[in-house]
């Protein structure tokens, strides 16, 4: 049963602290997206990547926020220093990008609160 | 003003009603639209996507597409209790690779 694996699943740290979250995107997808939802903004993009390369990040706040895919197996979104309006879902998906990029599967999320 | 809108509900139907969900979009440039589910504390995962104007049947489920005004629809027969989650519509452009979000609409399907 392939599928998107993130963790951890629920992260509680304090404004300031590092924080780490990561990503199994399914074997043999090479498209990685970082999704952060807020009720109030829904869902945003953070950053995409093709085949371990870094093609779009501009959702992201360059100041605090880092997304690398260090291998094909692993992706990481880190945030430091955290900040209470930090605090959201944190999504991680892939795709085959077969030329389709409508067709994203996500993880289960990351459960951030930053107090 | 966002460029994907949708109703944020809730939308409450009783079991077996057809549930009518719809979205704006202002970006001419879109050309395929998707249905995503939400259930509450999971990822959201597609249900349909259809290119440039038209209808899509699955089952239960019929997305339609009027480019001409700018409008995605989504349809769901027979609704279920398990139906019960967040709809979010998404837009892309041909060659793109940012998916925009509607806010989601929750739907309520009563027993």
């Amino acid at each position: 049963d392939a599928r998107v694996t993130q963790t951890p699943r629920h992260k509680v740290t304090e404004m300031g602290q590092e924080v780490t979250m990561r990503c199994q995107p399914i074997l043999g997808h090479n498209t990685v997206f970082w999704y952060r939802q807020t009720m109030m903004q829904g869902l945003e993009l953070l950053a995409y990547f093709r085949n371990r390369a870094p093609l779009d990040d501009s959702g992201m706040p360059k100041d605090r926020f880092s997304a690398e895919m260090p291998d094909a197996t692993l992706a990481t979104l880190k945030i430091q220093p955290s900040e209470p309006r930090d605090s959201a879902v944190y999504f991680c998906a892939s795709g085959p990008d077969r030329g389709r990029n409508y067709e994203q599967y996500f993880g289960p999320g990351t459960r951030l609160t930053v107090t | 003003q966002k460029e994907v809108e949708q109703d944020p509900g809730p939308l409450s139907v009783p079991e077996g009603a057809i549930v009518s969900l719809n979205c704006t979009y202002s970006n001419s440039a879109f050309q395929y639209f998707m249905w995503y589910r939400q259930y509450s504390r999971k990822g959201p995962e597609l249900l349909m996507y259809t290119y440039s104007s038209g209808n899509k049947e699955d089952g239960r489920f019929t997305a339609q597409v009027d480019k001409s005004s700018k409008y995605i629809s989504l349809f769901i027969r027979d609704s279920q209790p398990s139906d019960s989650a967040t709809y979010l519509c998404a837009a892309i452009k041909a060659a793109g690779n940012k998916l925009t979000f509607g806010g989601g609409t929750r739907v309520l399907v009563k027993p």
